[in-house]
């Protein structure tokens, strides 16, 4: 089955840049979306469509992709920014995959 | 404002059903696609099922197919999802998503619940 691969830590300072990355072959034909989800809470959506920034979520969020692999970039990387983050993409059938989640860690 | 809030969770037994609810307010039901994701305890999401807006279409993931049902009432703007010959493996937070579809991309999820706890266990 086809699998979204994220690395499972990322540690950063505060005020420094954190990026994520997520790959899939099936990336360079599927959109990504990532989603944030703080600890006991629901997950939201951060970047849509590769990406695209919902309204309401701050400008250091933004997305890229290259290849088989998207990034998550977070700029000036704040305290309120540690959770897990997971991308989501499809198959070649379209079918809803989920990467296994990125814990992200502000020193 | 978007509102999802999920109901019917709880503890059952190996082999049992149950019957989850999800109440939509905020804005038109019937114009969105709807998911139910879970979430395994400490684990990652895991998408279960989609229905279309009209809940003509449905898909469901391999895990849970033959076992789930997902359905919805769009005159009580309210989704739900009928669980049978449940597993200890599916015991997870069940989220309701409204989702924006599409057919070729799967689409994604823009609104959430809070949740709801499923628990198979003797």
């Amino acid at each position: 089955s086809y699998e979204l691969t994220q690395p499972p830590s990322v540690s950063v300072s505060p005020g420094q840049t954190a990026r994520i990355t997520c790959s899939g072959d099936a990336l360079p034909k599927q959109y990504a979306y990532w989603y944030q989800q703080k600890p006991g809470q629901a997950p939201v959506l951060v970047i849509y469509k590769d990406s695209e920034r919902p309204s309401g979520i701050p400008e250091r969020f933004s997305g890229s992709s290259s290849g088989t692999t998207v990034t998550l970039t977070i700029s000036g990387v704040q305290a309120e920014d540690e959770a897990d983050y997971y991308c989501q993409s499809a198959d070649s059938s379209g079918t809803v995959v989920f990467g296994g989640g990125t814990k992200l860690t502000v020193l | 404002q978007v509102q999802l809030v999920e109901s019917g969770g709880g503890l059952v037994k190996p082999g049992g059903s149950l019957r989850l609810s999800c109440a939509a307010s905020g804005f038109t039901f019937s114009d969105y696609y709807m998911s139910w994701i879970r979430q395994a305890p400490g684990k990652g999401l895991e998408w279960v099922s989609y229905i279309s807006s009209s809940g003509s279409t449905i898909y469901y993931a391999d895990s849970v197919k033959g076992r789930f049902t997902i359905s919805r009432d769009n005159a009580k703007n309210s989704l739900y999802l009928q669980m049978n010959s449940l597993r200890a493996e599916d015991t997870a937070v069940y989220y309701c998503a409204r989702a924006e579809y599409s057919s070729s991309s799967g689409g994604y999820f823009d609104y959430w619940g809070q949740g709801t706890l499923v628990t198979v266990s003797s």
